[in-house]
């Protein structure tokens, strides 16, 4: 089984600034992929990134970022030069390849970005 | 990326009735996922929806409680039964694109139960 753990239920930033979301996970896979998503107060599930197990390079989509740590089964979250916009609810995902995508979720981390 | 739609967006349901939440991809996929949101919580896998095999559900969830149906590569239906307030959740259809790696969620059913 897998577990998923974010152990910052909320943080403040100051927008422009950078911010680090962290999300540490459990498996006995040796494959898996790792995801995050983003959800605004509308509720929709919006994907930012992945990681796969196997990649050797750190992914990134604008500006985020995730830093990768395979050894030690961390996945963490970089928003870059944050926005008024990027307030919402963020959570660290991640799925075993051999389940095709079937996702277990972490507590999610409330992310609020001061002007 | 895939484009997921879900119907209704919303509803507010009398309790011990039943309600229907369509989701419809704008592509084939082969796998389907209904996910639940509890108010404050995050998401929880209900079942897995395969075309053309019955669904198969996780711990904690039966078919019973919330019948799925899959008829085709781009549909599939989640019936919450018998409803209680307990049930008052947002529920989310999930399903992959086309790259490793991209897996994208319908906007959601928000359902209150009174």
């Amino acid at each position: 089984a897998q577990k998923i753990t974010q152990t910052q239920p909320g943080m403040f930033v100051q927008e422009k600034e950078a911010v680090t979301l962290d999300c540490t996970y459990d498996t006995s896979d040796q494959s898996y992929g790792l995801f995050w998503y983003k959800q605004p107060s509308s509720g929709e599930m919006i994907f930012l990134i992945y990681q796969g197990s196997y990649d050797e390079q750190n992914a990134t989509e604008g500006r985020y970022s995730l830093n990768f740590q395979k050894a030690r089964k961390s996945a963490n979250l970089v928003i870059s030069a944050s926005q008024l916009g990027d307030s919402a609810m963020y959570f660290c995902a991640m799925s075993p390849k051999a389940a095709g995508n079937k996702l277990t979720f972490g507590g999610g981390t409330r992310v609020l970005v001061k002007p | 990326s895939a484009v997921i739609s879900q119907k209704p967006s919303r509803d507010i349901c009398q309790r011990g009735t039943s309600l229907t939440i369509q989701c419809q991809v704008d592509s084939q996929v082969t796998m389907m996922f209904w996910y639940r949101q509890q108010p404050g919580q995050s998401l929880t896998l209900i079942a897995t929806a395969n075309q053309g095999s019955e669904a198969t559900y996780e711990s904690g969830f039966v078919i019973d409680k919330f019948p799925i149906s899959r008829p085709n590569l781009t549909f599939s239906t989640l019936t919450v039964s018998n409803m209680s307030p307990e049930d008052s959740s947002i529920y989310l259809c999930s399903a992959g694109g086309r790259l490793i790696g991209e897996q994208y969620f319908g906007p959601g059913t928000r359902l209150t139960v009174t």
